[in-house]
């Protein structure tokens, strides 16, 4: 079990479709994070959401949109994907992100969505 | 990029020691340095962090020398649920982004 809940944990969608990722925290946490993550290779950082505002958007094709409506909860809007854009997509939060320094609080993450296009 | 270095494989066996041990080369003096564990389709899970000299928590120590430049996770009689993959991070790069190295697979044989 995790504190950072992803939904749904399986989805299959066409090129066509639009769907969204859900993630939610309770924990307090301040920071959120999207992450890719391919097989055997390490997690990717899409998008950095800190006090609700985007921080930092890693290039991220704009088939791929982001929205934090509030503290607690951080979708991914996704359009129009590619069948390379199948991946897990791992949210995760923590309880600060400060850009002016090194310190960096701990990652929480959930389980991730497992997206397959077809 | 990656600004860590770690084997990319690791073996062992029911009840021993391991140790995993990564280049910080690059660190900046204010770098923490964190260390992951992700089994397969799950997200990866907070371990151990430390900034110099030794942490150890239930799960865990973390030896980092005084010139911090590498860092060493000791995993205790490891079992076969340790086998996964372990990333060692440390702070952010010039763009404020956490970067996962490579990674190390850890298989525990019974």
């Amino acid at each position: 079990d995790t504190e950072v809940t992803q939904t749904p944990k399986h989805l299959v969608m066409g090129m066509t479709n639009k769907k969204s990722l859900k993630c939610e925290q309770h924990m307090g946490h301040r920071a959120m994070y999207w992450y890719k993550q391919k097989a055997k290779k390490p997690p990717e950082l899409m998008f950095v959401y800190s006090y609700e505002k985007l921080s930092i958007n890693e290039s991220v094709p704009s088939r791929f949109s982001p929205e934090c409506p509030n503290s607690s909860l951080l979708n991914l809007h996704l359009h129009a994907l590619q069948p390379e854009d199948s991946a897990l997509y791992l949210c995760a939060s923590s309880q600060d992100f400060y850009q002016e320094s090194s310190y960096n609080s701990p990652l929480h993450f959930g389980n991730g969505t497992r997206l397959t296009v077809t | 990029l990656a600004k860590t270095t770690q084997p990319i494989s690791m073996d062992s066996y029911e009840g021993q020691e391991v140790n995993i041990t990564c280049s910080h080369n690059n660190i900046a003096t204010n770098d923490y340095i964190t260390w992951y564990q992700q089994f397969p389709s799950q997200g990866p899970r907070f371990i151990i962090q430390g900034y110099k000299t030794k942490v150890t928590n239930e799960v865990a120590s973390l030896f980092i020398p005084a010139d911090r430049k590498s860092s060493t996770l000791s995993l205790p009689r490891v079992s076969l649920s340790d086998t996964a993959v372990y990333y060692c991070l440390e702070g952010m790069d010039s763009s404020y982004k956490l970067i996962f190295g490579s990674g190390t697979r850890l298989l525990v044989r019974p």
